[in-house]
């Protein structure tokens, strides 16, 4: 079984200060990870995905993830945010040796970058 | 590259009508999903094609919802007879060299469907 939990459903930031968005994972196997931002009356679009290797992926619009084994997670983040970050980002998994091909998405979080 | 499209954009309708959403794939993908979006349930798998083969269908809510894949370009996902509790943003999504494969989905913009 594979799931993945986004604990929150909201996050407020500050234009230019550091954002980070949390997601943790749970597999019988190896995970593929996946970060997707929503906008406003848009489908998701694909971030960034962790696959092996390098523990810290780099992805779209200056967005990096960090894989942390022990931990079980995979949070977002961002070394200074922009207003137009504000979003909706889904956390994704995929468990590559436990025989399921279709990823699980968590709730969403919401990012709200205030001026 | 053109992206997953999706049709109609919008769509209201009243009760107990037939409602039909379709979807166009990247070309070249082989794996196409459908989810449907709410506020209250999130984002939902409804289902799975593989090869134009429909390989996991445990989302589809009842009888109601069909879906279809005739070739590699398109599917349909029908509503028959529609209800209000049917409302939500469908999306389908595409990708490639599934199933032994770390790509990522590619959504379309969804189709808003209002049952009145």
């Amino acid at each position: 079984a594979q799931s993945v939990a986004q604990p929150e459903d909201q996050v407020n930031v500050a234009e230019g200060n550091p954002l980070t968005v949390k997601c943790t994972y749970s597999v019988s196997g190896n995970p593929y990870l996946f970060w997707y931002v929503q906008y406003p009356n848009r489908g998701l679009q694909f971030l960034l995905k962790y696959i092996t290797g390098d523990n810290l992926v780099k992805g779209s619009y200056g967005f990096e993830a960090e894989f942390n084994k022990s931990q079980t997670s995979f949070h977002l983040k961002k070394p200074s945010a922009l207003v137009s970050d504000s979003a909706l980002y889904f956390c994704a998994v995929r468990d590559r040796t436990g025989g399921s091909y279709i990823p699980t998405f968590g709730r969403g979080t919401s990012l709200i970058v205030h001026p | 590259d053109a992206g997953v499209i999706q049709s109609p954009r919008h769509e209201v309708t009243e009760m107990g009508q037939e409602v039909t959403l379709r979807c166009k794939p990247i070309s070249g993908h082989n794996s196409l999903f459908w989810y449907r979006q709410t506020m209250m349930r999130g984002l939902e798998l409804l289902i799975y094609f593989n090869n134009n083969v429909p390989i996991d269908d445990s989302g589809m809510p009842e009888d109601r919802f069909s879906a279809k894949m005739p070739n590699a370009s398109f599917s349909t996902l029908k509503i028959q007879p529609s209800e209000p509790r049917d409302s939500a943003v469908y999306f389908c999504a595409s990708s490639g060299r599934q199933p032994d494969s770390n790509q990522p989905q590619h959504f379309g913009d969804g189709t808003r469907l209002s049952i009145l």
